[in-house]
């Protein structure tokens, strides 16, 4: 069916480790996948993205890798950081022209100072 | 911020009544998608509008519609509210051709009593 999920619900880590946080999709044919991160009363923030022509894909302090055989994904976040407490979310595109986006359920991440 | 705006904040509306949801996208954008993010879940797709005509619907019912504007803003009407309706409702904008990324506005958190 429909649907992307993660693996944990929580994830608690210490200020200054690195975070992985891991999301399962199920639609072999999706091209593109992305992280978002959700603080409480905003919305969904961008944060990586990547297609499904790649492995591994870096930004400031987040990496987001992809493994097509598996149907796996996950986001580091290294030095994890208070400001980094949030819920991460992962959505993948359905190939094909409309960009909607399914999203899983959701990783609350909190920072343990 | 992302520049996607989106009004109002917050509304309460009575169980059988309408609604209207407005958003005004990114600069530059020309897409505009709409999802429904209950409590505790991720966001589902509502629909998407480009070039003012729908461009992809999720499993939402007809007294689910929208409006794109020439200028790319975008309305989202919700007729004959049930209790179930009651969730944030998000707004993305993206440039359709160039990028599959989708930038949210802060939501409508809508409450139907």
């Amino acid at each position: 069916g429909e649907s992307v999920g993660l693996h944990l619900p929580t994830l608690s880590v210490q200020e200054g480790d690195n975070s992985i946080i891991n999301c399962a999709y199920s639609n072999s044919a999706s091209d593109y996948f992305i992280w978002y991160k959700q603080e409480s009363g905003k919305g969904p923030q961008f944060i990586i993205d990547i297609r499904s022509n790649m492995d591994k894909r870096q930004g400031q302090r987040v990496t987001v890798l992809l493994n097509k055989t598996v149907k796996h994904l996950s986001l580091q976040i290294a030095a994890t950081q208070p400001g980094d407490s949030a819920v991460y979310f992962c959505a993948e595109k359905y190939s094909g022209n409309t960009g909607k986006l399914i999203f899983g359920q959701g990783t609350t991440l909190q920072v343990k100072p | 911020e992302t520049g996607v705006t989106q009004s109002p904040t917050h509304l309460i509306k009575t169980r059988g009544q309408q609604v209207t949801l407005r958003c005004s996208s990114q600069s530059g954008h020309n897409t505009v998608s709409w999802y429904q993010q209950a409590l505790g879940q991720g966001p589902q797709f509502i629909f998407q509008y480009y070039r003012e005509e729908e461009n992809g619907r999720g499993n939402f019912p007809p007294r689910f519609s929208g409006l794109q504007f020439p200028n790319y803003s975008s309305e989202l009407n919700v007729n004959a509210l049930e209790l179930d309706d009651s969730a944030l409702y998000l707004c993305a904008s993206s440039l359709k051709g160039v990028s599959y990324e989708q930038y949210f506005g802060p939501g409508t958190r809508l409450t139907v009593t």
